[in-house]
C-alpha cells in the first residue's frame, strides 16, 4: 500500500513568487492536514481536511496560504507570493479516522530566496 | 496551550539502551506518538500507545506513559548505529486528535 506523497521533495523559488506544494494521502483516508517546520522549530499544525472540507484551519499562518482539496483526494498548498519565512519543511499527513493514527509523508523542502 | 519538552540531544554507544523522555502539559489525546526522521527523510511513524496503557512493547522499542506525571518515555533496547535519526514525541492539540504537538526532537547519536 502506498503511503502518504508529496510533491516536489525540493523547491527553491524566489521571494514574491508562488509555489504550490501537493499531497496524496492514503488511499481511503478521509483525513488529511498539512503541517510544517521552520526555521528548526517545533512541527507546526497548519490545517485539517475531512474529504473536501476544512474542519480546522487554525494554524494557518496568514492569507499567503491556500490549501484545497477538490474532490476529497489530493491536497495542494499554495504559497502566494512566497516570503524569506516560509522556507521550511512542509508536511502532509492522512489517517483513517479523525484522530485516528496519522502517517506523514517525506515532506517538502521550501527555500525561499 | 498544550506544550511539550525533549531533551534536544543523547548519545548513546552502539549495544546500550537509549530512553527518549517526553513531557505535556497537558492532552486528551486518544494516542500519543513517537515519529523518526532519519537524515533527508520524513516523519515516519515509529510507534504509539493509546492513552489507556501504561507500556506498549514492539521488538525493540519499549513505550511508557506516565498520565499522572504526563511523562512519555521511548526506550530502545540494543541501539545500534541505523537508529542514529531524530525523535520527536506528539500529542493531541485538541480533544478530537486531529491536530498535534510536537517536541523539538531529539537527536539520537549512536557511536560504534
Amino acid at each position: 500500500e502506498a503511503g502518504v506523497t508529496q510533491f516536489p521533495s525540493h523547491s527553491v523559488i524566489e521571494k514574491g513568487q508562488t509555489v504550490t506544494l501537493r499531497c496524496d494521502p492514503i488511499s481511503g483516508h478521509d483525513n488529511l492536514y498539512w503541517y510544517r517546520r521552520v526555521m528548526g522549530k517545533e512541527i507546526k499544525f497548519l490545517l485539517h481536511f475531512v474529504k473536501e472540507s476544512k474542519q480546522d484551519e487554525s494554524g494557518m499562518p496568514n492569507n499567503r496560504f491556500l490549501a484545497e482539496r477538490t474532490g476529497g483526494t489530493y491536497s495542494t498548498l499554495k504559497v502566494q507570493p512566497a516570503e524569506l519565512e516560509d522556507s521550511g519543511v512542509y508536511f502532509c499527513a492522512s489517517s483513517q479516522s479523525p484522530g485516528g493514527v496519522a502517517f506523514f509523508g517525506q515532506g517538502t523542502r521550501l527555500t525561499v530566496v | 496551550g498544550e506544550d511539550v519538552e525533549q531533551s534536544l540531544f543523547l548519545s548513546v554507544r552502539e549495544g546500550d539502551s537509549s530512553v527518549i523522555n517526553c513531557t505535556y502539559t497537558d492532552s486528551s489525546s486518544t494516542y500519543l506518538y513517537w515519529y523518526k526522521q532519519e537524515p533527508g527523510a520524513g516523519l515516519q511513524l515509529l510507534t504509539y500507545i493509546f492513552s489507556n496503557m501504561d507500556m506498549k512493547q514492539d521488538q525493540r522499542l519499549t513505550v511508557l506513559l506516565n498520565k499522572k506525571d504526563k511523562h512519555l518515555s521511548l526506550r530502545i533496547a540494543d541501539t545500534q548505529t541505523g537508529d542514529s535519526a531524530i525523535y520527536f514525541c506528539a500529542v493531541s492539540a485538541n480533544q478530537a486528535g486531529t491536530a498535534l504537538i510536537f517536541g523539538k526532537g531529539t537527536t539520537l547519536s549512536v557511536s560504534s
